[in-house]
């Protein structure tokens, strides 16, 4: 069965103090590995992509890594603004077209000020 | 270009009653996802839809909830009749897909349930 684990369950960090975010996934074929941000009450904002290990992509204050076994979300410099939850997902090599994500349970980041 | 459109956005009942969901993917997506998120987890798809077609309900109580996607576009989530356990969010998400050969999903705000 896909798995997929994130951690910290929740992040705390001041304003400037640049932290990482941990993916761990056990999947049999992954198709790619999604990132995505959710603000309170809305849905998830997609972030990044990424298709296979040692590919890197950067957007702002973030940067996703992508390993064999698992995905780091670093974010440099936070800013308040980056407070939300991020949820790592990822999609498997399936029969026919069948493309469901799996998801983690999600880290929640606040910066303070 | 819009986003995935979903309404109600809140919605309350009494446990046994039915509800309904609709949604509006973006434009020329053909496949479109039913999730459902309960608080502090994260989503759960429910079913998939090539245009009007069903590709994934594995993960669907077909006991009690049901969906449809008439003419490939729009499609509406029912829950009749609703238990406690179906308080979450509901989201909608629709792809296309890649160049690089995945379908990177885009999601609606979701509609809340609530049961009493």
């Amino acid at each position: 069965e896909d798995q997929v684990t994130q951690s910290p369950e929740a992040l705390r960090l001041q304003e400037g103090e640049s932290s990482s975010l941990n993916c761990s996934y056990t999947v049999s074929g992954l198709r790619g590995l999604f990132w995505y941000r959710q603000d309170p009450g809305k849905g998830p904002e997609f972030l990044f992509t990424l298709y296979s290990a040692g590919e890197e992509k950067e957007k702002e204050r973030l940067k996703a890594t992508l390993t064999k076994k698992e995905s780091f979300l670093h974010i440099t410099a936070p800013k308040p603004e980056d407070s939300a939850t991020y949820l790592c997902a990822v999609q498997v090599r399936a029969r026919g077209s069948a493309r469901q994500l799996t998801f983690g349970s999600g880290t929640q980041l606040t910066v303070l000020p | 270009e819009a986003g995935v459109a979903q309404s109600p956005r809140y919605k309350i009942i009494e446990k046994r009653q039915s509800v309904a969901f609709w949604c509006n993917p973006i434009s020329g997506h053909a496949t479109l996802y039913w999730y459902q998120q309960i608080l502090g987890q994260g989503p759960k798809l429910l079913i998939q839809f090539q245009n009007n077609g069903v590709v994934d309900d594995s993960q669907l109580p077909k006991d009690r909830f049901s969906a449809e996607r008439l003419k490939g576009v729009d499609s509406t989530l029912k829950i009749q009749p609703a238990k406690l356990e179906d308080s979450a969010v509901y989201l909608c998400a629709s792809s296309a897909r890649t160049s690089g050969g995945v379908h990177e999903q885009f999601f609606g705000p979701g509609t809340r349930l609530t049961v009493l």
